[in-house]
């Protein structure tokens, strides 16, 4: 079975700090993808990042990277000068490879960013 | 842009009455999902539909049946709503394949009294 934990369940920063949210995912599948979303106030999740398990390399992207850790089963999510819109709900999620792309999401992580 | 449409955004039932949450995408997309969003558990699966007519269970498919007819729109349907049934509904649809991503709509937040 598939799992996906994102132990941090609230993180609460202050604009312009960098922030780390972090997700551990565990499967028995050696082809996977991992995902994060992000759902605002709006409440519709917003895919940020694709990975498939082949590809460990970091991937940055404006303020936001991600680190994959094979090693770790871990996909961690940084953002670098919190901004007040980064303000949401974020999950990391994993897929097996099956083309019909179903998921396994966390439990999601709310960021709060204030001013 | 892709859309998925929701048609309600809020909707208060009654326990015991049948319940039909209607999704509607405009990519044409194969695939179709429903999940449920609830506090520290994140979005679990309930249903999902890779064709017309097609569908497959989820983790959670319990109380819960589904309905596609054409390719576009997916329903999610409570044959007899329950106080546990409250919660937040999201549709998604993605195309076929592995690196496709889910498109979501804006949910429903389902209310059983």
């Amino acid at each position: 079975a598939q799992k996906v934990t994102q132990a941090q369940t609230e993180i609460s920063v202050v604009e312009k700090e960098d922030v780390t949210l972090d997700c551990v995912y565990e499967t028995r599948d050696t082809t996977y993808y991992l995902f994060w979303y992000k759902q605002p106030p709006s409440g519709e999740l917003v895919f940020l990042i694709r990975r498939n398990s082949f590809d460990e390399q970091n991937e940055i992207s404006g303020r936001y990277s991600w680190n994959f850790q094979k090693s770790t089963s871990s996909f961690n999510f940084t953002i670098t000068a919190s901004q007040v819109v980064d303000s949401a709900v974020y999950f990391c999620a994993l897929s097996n490879n099956n083309a019909g792309n179903m998921l396994t999401f966390g439990g999601g992580t709310r960021l709060m960013v204030k001013p | 842009d892709v859309k998925v449409t929701q048609s309600s955004r809020y909707l208060v039932k009654r326990t015991g009455e049948k319940v039909f949450l209607e999704c509607v995408q405009d990519m044409d997309h194969e695939n179709m999902f429903w999940y449920r969003q609830d506090p520290g558990l994140g979005l679990r699966l309930i249903y999902f539909s890779y064709d017309v007519k097609m569908k497959e269970k989820g983790d959670i498919p319990e109380g819960y049946s589904v309905s596609r007819e054409k390719k576009e729109r997916f329903s999610l349907i409570l044959e007899s709503a329950s106080t546990n049934q409250t919660s937040m509904y999201l549709c998604a649809s993605s195309s076929w394949g592995h690196n496709s991503p889910l498109h979501f709509g804006n949910g429903t937040r389902l209310t059983v009294t």
